[in-house]
């Protein structure tokens, strides 16, 4: 089947704890993508890696970390959390370029 | 920020209405896409419409785009109460690269 799994899917932690939240996909994309979402902001997209050893940033970068050694993996890493970045975290992967994104089951980050 | 924005923020509809959703973009785009969203859960995917195309249909969705006033619409026909959900769109930046969504649309429809 066809998907996007990541872990963990709910996490609390202490401000400055480092964490990563680990992101795969079994479609053979190309372009990965993390996003979070909060409420009355929608989704916003924090960084982006168009393939392999490839990423940028998106709107939102501060304070996040990402990394793409394999193709299928895209790890989202916060080195230094703070409770600014409490909110719903998806990532999302692409065939090629802007067309249809699937998504992961979402990951629920709260920092204290 | 190119963000779109979704409009109206909040619809409530009887079952076998249809449901109207807009949306409002900033720059120009090569294709327009349509989410959905229940609750908490991760997005799926519902049309895409390229910025050459000015309408498409699936099923009981008709999504119209209109590059001049740099907007869209999401027509949910016969709408049921499983149709309840959150509604997104998504634009891509001209070099497309990046993806950007709207603040979304919930839509709740009653049995």
């Amino acid at each position: 089947e066809a998907q996007v799994t990541q872990n963990p899917r709910y996490l609390i932690t202490v401000t400055g704890k480092k964490l990563t939240v680990t992101c795969s996909q079994n479609m053979n994309h190309e372009y990965m993508s993390w996003y979070r979402q909060d409420p009355g902001l929608g989704l916003r997209q924090i960084y982006y890696s168009m393939n392999v050893e490839v990423t940028d940033k998106g709107d939102v970068p501060e304070g996040y970390k990402v990394s793409r050694k394999e193709k299928r993996n895209f790890p989202l890493i916060l080195e230094s959390p703070s409770p600014n970045q409490t909110s719903l975290y998806f990532c999302a992967s692409t065939a090629g370029g802007t067309d249809t994104q699937y998504f992961g089951p979402g990951t629920r980050l709260t920092v204290l | 920020s190119q963000q779109g924005e979704e409009d109206p923020q909040a619809l409530s509809i009887q079952e076998g209405e249809n449901a109207t959703m807009n949306c409002s973009y900033k720059t120009s785009i090569n294709n327009l896409q349509w989410y959905r969203q229940n609750s908490g859960r991760g997005l799926v995917h519902l049309i895409l419409i390229r910025s050459n195309e000015r309408e498409k249909h699936s099923g009981r969705l008709r999504v119209t785009l209109d590059t001049s006033k740099k907007s869209s619409s999401l027509l949910i026909t016969a709408s049921r109460a499983a149709d309840t959900a959150s509604y997104f769109c998504a634009t891509d930046a001209h070099t497309g690269n990046q993806f950007y969504f709207g603040t979304g649309t919930s839509l709740t429809v009653i049995p």
